[in-house]
């Protein structure tokens, strides 16, 4: 399997402009989770799916971002409008278990100016 | 909230020397898990542990779990170059909320 892919790898949008960042998920894993990573706060949870359907979302920081999880192979992270501070790494992660071993794509560096 | 405390931040060692980063939780853990982060890369698997009081190798890595379920470690035999990296613990408490708590992680450098 070629795991989980997420594009684009690299991003570089100026502040106000939308953000649309995709993962593809191992085939056959339930779950689904997006991850933000910055030096500042490290490594948190945004939102995750269990069979194409958002289970908890509490951790998206504001109502600028969304995630939809259209089929069982495709997920989309979106931020509209985008701002400097959400410059970060953006990793999509999938499992076959909830929250055990998780497997985690390549990540997008977003850089917002 | 979950508070999970990782030390040391940073660690250099000389290439041969052992290495030991510990994490600490305010609450009793469900379970913990253990990531490795190259530069540049993104979190891969190491381990989950389940049991308190459990013990895991894997080749020069050794993962303990304390008995109270609210620490753990992971020590490095003899590091190598290729042991560079970020190693974080994730935590799941017992709280029965879905959730995954990342440590703030520990970088260690290896000097050949």
């Amino acid at each position: 399997d070629a795991g989980v892919i997420q594009s684009p790898r690299h991003e570089v949008t100026e502040m106000g402009q939308e953000v649309t960042l995709r993962c593809k998920p191992i085939s056959g894993h339930d779950y689904l989770f997006w991850y933000r990573q910055t030096m500042m706060r490290g490594l948190e949870l945004l939102i995750y799916f269990n069979n194409n359907v958002p289970i908890d979302d509490s951790g998206m920081p504001e109502d600028r971002f969304s995630a939809k999880m259209p089929n069982a192979s495709f997920s989309t992270l979106k931020i509209q409008p985008s701002e400097p501070r959400d410059s970060a790494v953006y990793f999509c992660a999938s499992s076959l278990r909830g929250f055990e071993t998780q497997y985690f794509g390549p990540g997008t560096r977003l850089l917002v100016l | 909230g979950q508070q999970v405390m990782q030390i040391p931040q940073y660690q250099h060692v000389q290439e041969g020397e052992d290495f030991t980063t510990y994490c600490n939780s305010s609450t009793t853990l469900s379970n913990i898990q253990w990531y490795k982060q190259r530069p540049g890369g993104h979190p891969v698997f190491l381990i989950q542990l389940v049991k308190s009081g459990e013990v895991k190798k894997q080749k020069r890595l050794t993962f303990q779990f304390g008995e109270a379920k609210k620490n753990s470690s992971l020590h490095i035999t003899a590091t190598q170059t290729t042991d560079v990296g970020t190693y974080f613990c994730a935590v799941n408490d017992q709280t029965g909320a879905n959730n995954l708590f990342f440590g703030t992680g520990t970088r260690l450098t290896v000097i050949p």
